[in-house]
């Protein structure tokens, strides 16, 4: 079983609505938690990190997490064309480990 | 701020020739992490390096090595290239003992095996 899981999509959503990312993940103990945008040929750029319940707001950008049930999202208001990319979700098992575990990736596609 | 800088960019090598890469963590940063990411796949964890000491390493062969220096920086080796080690290599620095531990990763080096 994967550790971390993403729909590859492509999820299509239409210029200035929100967009939904989603992420599950195995059970570990205090994880930590990232999301991260990357264009096609580029390197990822870190968006959000988040590492408690709840949600964390940075601009359009929300992040949730959710430790109960095992998943983290990215919400993204007013998606523009310049946010079509694949954004991966990435987690930090903080005990005893220093390796980021990424998930596969989900190629949003937001359409003008 | 200087980000982390790797090189070359781009990097066209023979199978069973050797290789070096290069990467230099965002200022402050103390630790280098290296990341092989194959087409449509995420990054996949190949080792850490702090106080230039690998100190974890991935599901990597023993052709994959690499060196931290006194200054931060580091470099990644892969011996007897294959076809299969064509990917973007990914360095990512973070700041060991930081409140957050966020990672951020320079702009890569594309290795086409032939």
């Amino acid at each position: 079983q994967k550790e971390v899981e993403q729909n590859s999509g492509p999820l299509s959503v239409p210029e200035g609505a929100i967009a939904s990312l989603n992420c599950t993940y195995s059970d570990r103990v205090s994880q930590s938690f990232f999301w991260y945008r990357q264009y096609s040929g580029k390197s990822p750029e870190l968006i959000m990190s988040i590492y408690s319940n709840g949600d964390k707001e940075d601009g359009r950008f929300t992040a949730q997490l959710n430790k109960a049930s095992q998943y983290v999202s990215l919400l993204i208001r007013d998606s523009q064309p310049s946010d079509s990319a694949t954004y991966l979700c990435a987690v930090k098992w903080d005990s005893g480990t220093y390796k980021y575990i990424f998930g596969t990736g989900t190629r949003l596609k937001v359409l003008a | 701020d200087a980000g982390v800088t790797q090189s070359p960019t781009h990097l066209i090598k023979t199978r069973g020739q050797q290789v070096t890469l290069r990467c230099s963590p965002k200022s402050g940063h103390d630790t280098v992490s290296w990341y092989q990411q194959a087409l449509g796949q995420g990054p996949q964890f190949i080792f850490q390096y702090y106080e230039e000491e690998e100190r974890q390493r991935g599901n990597f062969p023993d052709r994959f090595s690499g060196h931290q220096f006194p200054n931060y920086s580091s470099e990644l080796n892969v011996n007897a290239l294959l076809l299969g080690d064509s990917a973007l290599y990914l360095c990512a620095s973070s700041l060991e003992g930081a409140k957050n531990t966020e990672a951020f990763f320079g702009q890569g080096t594309r290795l086409t095996v032939v």
